[in-house]
Formats: C-alpha cells, structure tokens, sequence
C-alpha cells in the first residue's frame, strides 16, 4: 500500500514565523504536490514536483515555497506566515509522468496562524 | 483555466436512499476524470475514468463519463451512514505531472 505521511496532524503558529510542512512518501513516486483546503474553495494547488531539485508552482504558489532535495521528500515552507495562510494542507503524490496516474494523499496539517 | 462544478454542494439524505452526485468540467486537452471521497482526513481515491460511456463499479459505488457533454455522475445506492463524506471530483489534463483540478465537493451525510 502507498503511504503518504507529513511530520504533523496540528500545527499552531504565530504570524512572521517560518513553518516547514514535511511529506514523505514510501512507493518511489515521481510526482509530489501540496495543496490547501478551504471550506468553500476546495483543494488548490500550491506547488507540484516531478522529480528531485525540479518544482513548478501550482495555482496559488503566492507566500509559498518548496524544497525537494530526496526524491521521498517534499517539504512546503512558509517564509513569513500569515493569518489568512491558516488552512488544511494536504500532500499526494503520484508514480509518474505521463499516462494517468492515481494521486495519494497524506493525512494533511492543520495549520493555525496566531 | 480548468475549471470542475460539482453539485449540489452539500446533501441530507436517509439510510436506504440512492444519490447521484454531478460533476462538470472544462479542461484543455482532457485526460482523465478522478473521483475522491474524504472523511476526516485524506481524500482517499475511488475511480478514474478516461472513456466516456464505460461505468467503473465499486460495491454500491458506480460512476460514468460522458466526455461529449463534459460531465460525470457518481451514484451510490443503498447509502450508508459510512458514506456520509465530502466527494471530490478532480480532471486531469495531458501533458502534465499529473497534475489536477478540484472542484469544491459535495458534502454528504446519511442519516438513520
């Protein structure tokens, strides 16, 4: 079975912090993304990565960073963290480019932003 | 900009019941159409479709894409209170890291 994990179910932080999101994975996916959920909003696209040292922002990549230095790990920064980044953040990944390939997600964090 | 609606948002309906959830897209050079249902935490993947007029089953579960009209249903019969979740619908378009679009879901609960 795919497992996806990130480093914490419940994060509280204060505004201007630096905050890393960890994801890993175990089935040598290609492929990693971060998400956020809003109520409202669905899931939005952050940033994705499709192989080790190569990212492309997603659809709201603003106040976000990536870094993917293994291939099982795909951490999502917050440089300077802000009240309205306060949200659901999922991460999937998925085996390979091209062809159509099933996207699994992590358990997500709750990020609360004081 | 891709673009998936699913409706309605949100459903209330009894144990016993049959419900069809809708989902419509708009997405340059097409690839695929994935159902998802999340409970408390991760969307956890159900179907992918790919041809239109071909209904992929699960159990109770089914769903069917019509690519002419650029929508999919998910139906479940003989719903269950373990089905009460948010549905997501996601499209895939080629030429991509797999990378999707959602839309909002519908939020379902079943009631005893």
């Amino acid at each position: 079975d795919v497992k996806v994990t990130q480093s914490s179910r419940y994060l509280v932080k204060r505004t201007g912090e630096k905050v890393f999101l960890e994801c890993v994975q175990d089935m040598d996916h290609e492929n990693m993304f971060w998400y956020r959920q809003d109520p409202g909003l669905g899931l939005r696209l952050i940033y994705f990565s499709y192989d080790v040292k190569m990212k492309e922002k997603g659809d709201i990549p603003e106040g976000y960073s990536v870094s993917r230095e293994k291939k099982e790990r795909f951490s999502l920064i917050l440089e300077s963290a802000s009240t309205n980044q306060t949200s659901m953040y999922l991460c999937a990944s998925s085996l390979s480019q091209g062809g159509s390939d099933t996207q699994y997600f992590g358990p997500g964090t709750r990020l609360t932003v004081l | 900009e891709d673009k998936v609606v699913q409706s309605p948002l949100s459903l209330v309906v009894h144990e016993g019941d049959t419900v069809t959830l809708n989902c419509s897209y708009e997405v340059t050079n097409f690839r695929s159409l994935l159902w998802y249902k999340q409970e408390k935490k991760a969307p956890t993947f159900l179907f992918m479709l790919t041809s239109s007029g071909i209904e992929k089953k699960s159990g109770r579960l089914s769903s069917i894409l019509d690519k002419k009209e650029l929508f999919s249903i998910l139906n479940i019969t003989a719903t269950q209170t373990g089905d009460s979740a948010i549905y997501l619908c996601a499209v895939e378009p080629a030429g991509t890291a797999s990378k999707l679009t959602f839309g909002t879901g519908t939020r379902l609960q079943v009631t005893l």
